[in-house]
This record gives C-alpha cells, structure tokens and sequence, in this order.
C-alpha cells in the first residue's frame, strides 16, 4: 500500500441521495488531489489543496464539494449527482505539491455508481 | 496547453519479449515527464520520471523510459515482458517553467503479457 487510504472503497447513491468520500494519507505530505477516473478517459484533475487552501478547481460542477480539515484528510461531498458521475475516484497526495517535478502517491480509490 | 497521447489503447506481447509503450506530449516550457501503472482495483504507483539529465531513465520493476525532444515522446520499455507486468499504464506531464499543480494524464495504454 502507498500510505494513501480511501473510504469506502465502492458507494452505490441515488441521484438524491448526499453522501461523502473520504481521504486519509500518513506520509507527512502537504498536497493532496482529488482525480476522476472515467473509462477510455484520460484522468482528471477535480481539486488540489496545499496546505489545507485549495489551490486548483477545475472547472467541477458544484454538486461535487471539496474539503480539506487538515493536511493529512480530504473529503469529496457529493449531492444531486448525475448517472456520468459515476467512475473511480481517486486520491493522491504529494510531499509540497508546488514542485512540478514531485512524484504523487495515489489511494486505491473509490468506485462510485450513480443510479 | 498541455496535453498528452498515448496513440493504443492495448498492447499485446509474448512473455519474454521487449515491449514498448508508446506517449507523446506537448508542453510549452520544459517537460517533466511521468510513467504510472496501474493494476486492478488499486489506484496509480509511481514508475519513473524524467525532469532533466540523462535521457534514458530506469525505474522500478526493470522498465525504463527515453525522453525524446525532438520527438516530443517519452516511451516506456522493458527488455523481458512478465505475465505480471500486465496493466494499465499512464503517462503525464507538467509543465516545468509554469510551475503549479498540474498534471496532465494520458488516457492510459492496457498491457497484455501472454504467457
């Protein structure tokens, strides 16, 4: 394991429904992504936070809401989501984030089906 | 802008034989460069990078990567494919003069390794 937990590992919600992906990274880091994995689809980047202040939103729709309390937990809320939000959704995390030359470490992720 | 191809979607090869994943990238300042594999129901491990120096970089589990600027491509290779080396790979790439937090993914090439 990379030192990167997601919880749970497979959420099935309706489209009403509001439920919440949790991140968890022990490797002392001070980045952390959150990435969308869709079949045959390059991944994508959601949010980046650096030290607790997110840094890159990219463009994600409002019903997907980041969170972060602290550098080591990161938190996905999602409410109202649509049946093509269902994918991997995976989390990562990298020692300061701002060097572009940093290696990320990723979580086994969270396969999300939307019904 | 930045972007990333990896032209097949599958490869296929012979245990035993070399094998050769393919990406291309474009960036406007200098690449950093990345290989990603990912094996089922895990997230993403790290394999190699190139950021300067030698063009040939060698990574974990004895593939190894040659960066190509007047190609704009970044390869991945092993000599002796193993049965287990089959998965997803990724390629990506950031930006090294603009700094910042993102990277680019490719859409991922899956690895066939027949026995």
């Amino acid at each position: 394991e990379t030192g990167v937990t997601q919880t749970p590992r497979h959420l099935v919600m309706g489209m009403t429904n509001k439920k919440s992906l949790k991140c968890e990274q022990h490797l002392g880091h001070n980045a952390m992504y959150w990435y969308k994995q869709s079949a045959k689809k390059p991944l994508e980047l959601m949010f980046v936070y650096s030290l607790e202040e997110r840094v890159e939103n990219n463009s994600v729709p409002s019903r997907f809401s980041p969170e972060c309390p602290n550098s080591s937990h990161l938190f996905l809320h999602l409410h109202t989501l649509q049946p093509e939000d269902s994918a991997l959704y995976l989390c990562a995390s990298s020692p300061q984030g701002s060097a572009t030359q940093e290696t990320q470490y990723f979580g086994p992720g969270t396969r999300l089906l939307v019904l | 802008a930045q972007s990333v191809a990896q032209p097949e979607d599958q490869v296929n090869v012979a245990e035993g034989n070399p094998l050769t994943v393919k990406c291309t990238y474009s960036v406007s300042g200098n690449p950093y460069l990345f290989w990603y594999v990912q094996y089922p129901n895990r997230g993403l491990q790290f394999l190699l990078k190139y950021i300067t120096g030698d063009n040939l970089v060698k990574g974990s589990y004895g593939f190894e990567a040659e960066f190509n600027k007047s190609q704009t491509s970044f390869h991945l290779k092993k000599p002796s494919a193993l049965v287990s080396d089959s998965a997803l790979y990724f390629c990506a790439v950031r930006d090294g003069n603009t700094g910042g937090f993102k990277t680019i993914f490719g859409a991922g090439t899956r690895l066939f390794v027949k026995a």
